[in-house]
């Protein structure tokens, strides 16, 4: 069955990056979308963007462009989500999750969830 | 962007008791293509989100037809016939007609 096992806690200071990752199983990996959405402590759920992990094409909200960056490495079947210039507004949990490829495409099978906690 | 207002906000059902959930678009979401990507998800308390509902009315794999979406242009519904223990969370909607959004939430708890 599908299975998307997210990477762990993360705790990093202001101004700093971080990478989540996301491997996949289950599926052809390279055949679907990987959407990555966040939530916000407390917060509904805000679509960041997707990667195409079989030619690598992304796409983005544009609130998330400059501070998002999603790439996947086919070899390993795990996508990558690497957020950068941190502040504590980028506290939140991270959810990579499957989606169709194409028109429409949605989260439809989600992984566990990253919580990130930016503090100094 | 395109805002999906959700409503009510709070939803306080007894089991068994049939409840619906309106998502109301600000702009149209069928498509040129003749598809209406609009989506229903439930997130449980301290779990990921889970699709219930796809393409308005599609009943996702394993989920109960005790659910059930309609609707078209900008005006959905999802509702719950007989609700269980196991439904109570927060419903989102989303569209992905257009550059994806999601509604605020309802939130389903017990009366």
């Amino acid at each position: 069955q599908v299975q998307l096992q997210q990477s762990g806690t993360e705790l990093v200071k202001p101004a700093s990056s971080v990478k989540i990752s996301c491997k996949a199983s289950g599926y052809t990996f390279t055949s679907n979308y990987m959407h990555w959405i966040r939530q916000q402590p407390g917060n509904g759920l805000e679509w960041i963007g997707w990667i195409y992990p079989g030619n690598g094409n992304t796409k983005y909200n544009q609130k998330f462009d400059g501070k998002a960056t999603l790439t996947a490495d086919k070899s390993s079947s795990t996508a990558y989500m690497q957020l950068s210039s941190l502040t504590s507004e980028d506290s939140a949990v991270y959810f990579c999750a499957r989606g169709w490829k194409g028109k429409g495409s949605y989260p439809a099978y989600w992984g566990q969830g990253t919580l990130v906690t930016v503090s100094s | 962007d395109v805002v999906l207002t959700q409503t009510p906000s709070i939803l306080s059902a007894t089991i068994g008791q049939s409840v619906s959930i309106s998502c109301r678009s600000s702009q149209s979401l069928l498509d040129s293509d003749g598809n209406t990507y609009l989506y229903w998800f439930l997130q449980r308390p301290g779990q990921s989100p889970q699709r219930l509902i796809y393409l308005v009315s599609n009943l996702g794999s394993g989920v109960p037809n005790r659910f059930s979406g309609s609707g078209s242009g900008t005006d959905f519904t999802l509702k719950i016939s007989g609700v269980e223990a196991e439904d109570l969370g927060v419903y989102y909607c989303m569209q992905a007609t257009h550059a994806p959004t999601f509604g605020a939430g309802t939130k389903l708890e017990l009366k």
